[in-house]
Parts: C-alpha cells; structure tokens; sequence
C-alpha cells in the first residue's frame, strides 16, 4: 500500500519556539493531505486540510496563524506550530489519498509526539 | 453533527475467540464506514472500508458488516491473536474521498494468551 511518512516522530521544545512537522506521500503523489490532532484517549480531530498550490482548509476553531501549513509539491506538507505553549502538545498526524482501484483511501503518518516545556 | 460511540472500557478475550467490537452513529448514514487499527504512538493503520450499500465485507480473519436501520457496523476478527491487540477506530466518511473523516475514539482490544 501506499507509504506516507512523517518526521519527527517526537519533538520537545521550550514555550514560545516553532516547531515544523512534515509529512511526505513516498510512492504517490498526493494533491491533498490532512492533518489531525490527537490527545490521550480521544479521537482524532482534523485540523486543517492541506491543498497542493493553495491556501489550507482549516475546521472551525483552529487558529490558522498559530499552525501554519504549506503544500509546495505533490509529495510534501508540512504543519508549524508556531509560538508553541504547553497547551499544544498532543499527537499530530497527517494523511494523504491516494486512489486504491475505484475508491480513494486514507494513509496515515506515524504521527508526532509534540511536548511543549 | 455526527456523533460516533464506542465502547470506550477494552475488550479483554482470551486468544484463538472471536473479537466483535462495535460502532454506533447517530445521525445520517455515512457514504463509506471504515475501520482502522492504531498502536501507541502511531498513526492509525487502514483496515476495511464498508459501503452503504454493502451489509458485510471481510478480509482475511476480519469481518466488517454495516446496519444503515441500526446505524451501526460490528468489527470481527476471528480467531484473534496476541498480535491484535491494539486500539481498533471507526471512522465515517461522509462523502467519499477521506475528505472528512470523523473517528470514533475507539476501543482498545488485549487478546490474552
């Protein structure tokens, strides 16, 4: 199946730094990727929807300065926490489509453990 | 909006039983239901995904059926091994296309020897 990778795994920052996070589609090219936020226990939460050559998405209560989301090419988005707090550590996941015969299926990164200090 | 519910208290069975997790939603049927694995620390892992024309799909020792009169999809696995225990999602995929996706928070699942 299709592979979607994402780096780091795991960051540790101090308060008020940035921290990037990528995501890349490694054997197809993927004109839209998401990313999704996860706490302890809870579901996944999408944050934003990330667009090839555009302006993301962002769902309703996500601050679109605070995550900043650039899709420069088909294969890779990355996601900024800008100014980070402790209140935005969670698990960040991204995913990408890729068209699987007649259906288009999600894949998932491996996500990344964000602790903010 | 969609509201998704799981059976959040894990599900212990003992190895080689049959696993049967469940997913209730409340409002519209979904185009596609589909059901995802994820391990600690990891990003969720694509299983099944069931139409809404469809009432049941297997693969392998998985078996997924969709009730569009309950608004519910049961989860199987069969003959269930140690390896399976992970936290098993349901996800709703309104329109088709993985464009919004909403999860279930999803039910953990420790298949004991």
């Amino acid at each position: 199946g299709a592979v979607v990778s994402q780096h780091p795994s795991w960051v540790i920052c101090k308060s008020g730094t940035s921290v990037k996070i990528e995501c890349r589609s490694l054997d197809f090219q993927a004109t839209t990727m998401f990313w999704y936020r996860q706490f302890p226990k809870q579901s996944l939460m999408l944050m934003a929807t990330s667009n090839e050559g555009s302006k993301a998405t962002y769902e309703q209560g996500v601050e679109k300065d605070k995550f900043l989301i650039n899709h420069a090419s088909l294969t890779l988005s990355t996601l900024t926490v800008t100014s980070a707090h402790p209140e935005d550590s969670s698990f960040y996941i991204c995913s990408a489509r890729d068209r699987q015969g007649l259906v288009e299926k999600l894949f998932f990164g491996s996500g990344t453990q964000l602790s903010v200090l | 909006s969609q509201k998704i519910e799981q059976n959040s208290e894990a599900l212990n069975i003992q190895e080689g039983k049959t696993a049967t997790l469940t997913c209730n939603y409340t409002n519209y049927s979904p185009a596609y239901l589909q059901w995802y694995r994820q391990d600690p620390g990891r990003g969720p892992v694509f299983l099944l995904l069931i139409r809404e024309n469809e009432k049941e799909k297997r693969k392998e020792r998985l078996k997924v059926t969709f009730d569009t009169t309950l608004k519910q999809s049961l989860f199987h696995i069969t003959a269930s091994q140690p390896a399976d225990s992970a936290t098993y999602l349901c996800a709703l995929d309104e329109a088709g296309g993985g464009n919004k996706l909403t999860f279930g928070t999803g039910t953990q699942l420790k298949v004991e020897l």
